[in-house]
């Protein structure tokens, strides 16, 4: 089944404890975004992958960090979280950028709680 | 700027009434795509459309329509007789050429929350 998995789905933390949400495609995607969503602001952007080693910030970048070492995974790094980094993820993949053509599918996101 | 607008925060109907969803959107290029999303209370996204610039035919999939109109930068969508497992969050959202050629940003209204009660 074509899918993006993401791990874990819940997550309570601290504050500075690095952790890493992964994330995973079994489509053979070229393009993988991850996405903060919070109440009343909606979906933001916060990194995105064109290809293998190809990464560029979203809009809301900073506390994060990404890598695209693999075509199938692009992890999401949070070296010292924050309690404004509370939020739920979502990963996505696309086969190409163009979004028109080869929309976006979605993880089924992560909620992350930092205390 | 925002580029897309969901002026609507929260709307309630009652079953079977019909229901539109507003989405007012800004952009500088000629070519763009919308898209419309559903998020159940579930939590996980599901694509409903996606409708490029050039095509401003209205569209009908059993209850649901939307309605593109460039002259007024809208992206509308409604429900007809709408249901009890239509209650979601809808998000409209744009994709655009803004910052060069790179066409895989993808930017979304702020969401409109349904609620239909039986």
């Amino acid at each position: 089944e074509a899918q993006v998995t993401q791990n874990p789905r819940y997550l309570i933390t601290v504050t500075g404890k690095k952790l890493t949400v992964t994330c995973s495609q079994n489509m053979n995607h070229e393009y993988m975004s991850w996405y903060r969503q919070d109440p009343g602001l909606g979906l933001r952007q916060i990194y995105y992958s064109m290809n293998v080693e190809v990464t560029d910030k979203g809009d809301v970048p900073e506390g994060y960090k990404v890598s695209r070492k693999e075509k199938r995974n692009f992890p999401l790094i949070l070296e010292s979280p924050s309690p404004n980094q509370t939020s739920l993820y979502f990963c996505a993949s696309s086969l190409w950028g163009d979004l028109y053509n080869s929309p976006l599918h979605f993880g089924n996101g992560t909620r992350l709680t930092v205390t | 700027a925002q580029k897309v607008t969901q002026a609507q925060t929260e709307i309630s109907v009652v079953e079977k009434e019909d229901v539109t969803l507003d989405c007012v959107y800004e952009t500088r290029d000629t070519t763009y795509y919308l898209f419309w999303y559903k998020q159940p209370p579930s939590g996980e996204l599901v694509f409903l459309i996606r409708r490029n610039s050039f095509d401003e035919q209205n569209e009908i999939s059993g209850r649901y329509s939307w309605n593109f109109q460039k002259s007024t930068s809208s992206f509308n969508f409604t429900i007809t007789a709408s249901q009890v497992v239509d209650s979601a969050v809808y998000f409209c959202a744009l994709s655009d050429l803004d910052r060069g050629s790179t066409l895989g940003r993808l930017y979304f209204g702020r969401g409109t929350q349904l609620t239909v009660w039986p």
